[in-house]
């Protein structure tokens, strides 16, 4: 059964400090790795979507690397600003139509 | 629409009580997935429709919970008899394609609260 786990649970860094935020998974047969942003109150945003045949996926400020082999994924987040304060969330597939999801990560960009 | 939209945003029931929660999906997105979100954790899968064939229900807690999409196009979430450990966040989520290819699009969710 695929788990995903998602460090640190919560983030609080000042303006402007480039972050990484971590996601492990613990079945290596992944389709696709994805990331996403949820607001308080609110679903969830898509940001990066990585196939299994990549190794990263870049976007504006953000990008996510993929380890298939050490089950890992990282979001970097570059030149953080207070409207990045969310929670993010990672979710593995693995094919068919299921995601699973880490717990997140609350991160708060202080001004 | 622009967007997923679900209702009620926002439902309180008693317990014993059966509720119901739509979801309105981006036209022609073929998949359409449930996903029960609770507190300080993330989502965890319900069930999958492919156009109106309920492909996956793996995920649907109990006998309690039942979902429909009868047209292809907009789906209903039933819980009966609803318990206290019912209370969540019911995401609805449409992809264009099939086969778990492609970008997913939430809608907002519907907070259940079970008293």
């Amino acid at each position: 059964k695929q788990e995903v786990t998602q460090i640190p649970a919560a983030l609080s860094v000042p303006e402007g400090e480039n972050l990484v935020l971590n996601c492990s998974f613990t079945d290596s047969a992944i389709y696709n790795l994805q990331w996403f942003r949820q607001d308080p109150g609110k679903g969830l945003t898509s940001l990066l979507l990585i196939q299994s045949s990549q190794r990263e996926q870049t976007s504006g400020r953000l990008n996510a690397s993929l380890d298939k082999s050490s089950g890992r994924s990282t979001l970097y987040i570059a030149a953080s600003q207070p409207g990045d304060s969310a929670t993010y969330l990672c979710a593995a597939s693995r094919g068919g139509n299921k995601l699973v999801f880490g717990a997140g990560t609350i991160l708060r960009v202080k001004s | 629409g622009a967007g997923v939209s679900q209702s009620p945003r926002y439902k309180v029931a008693k317990r014993g009580q059966d509720v119901a929660l739509r979801c309105d999906p981006i036209s022609g997105h073929v998949s359409l997935f449930w996903y029960q979100q609770a507190l300080g954790q993330g989502p965890e899968f319900l069930t999958y429709f492919q156009n109106e064939a309920q492909l996956d229900k793996s995920g649907l807690p109990s006998d309690r919970f039942f979902a429909e999409r009868p047209e292809g196009s907009v789906s209903t979430l039933k819980i009966q008899r609803t318990q206290q450990e019912d209370s969540a966040v019911y995401l609805c989520a449409g992809q264009v394609g099939t086969g778990g290819v492609g970008e997913l699009f939430f809608g907002e969710g519907s907070r259940l609260t079970v008293l």
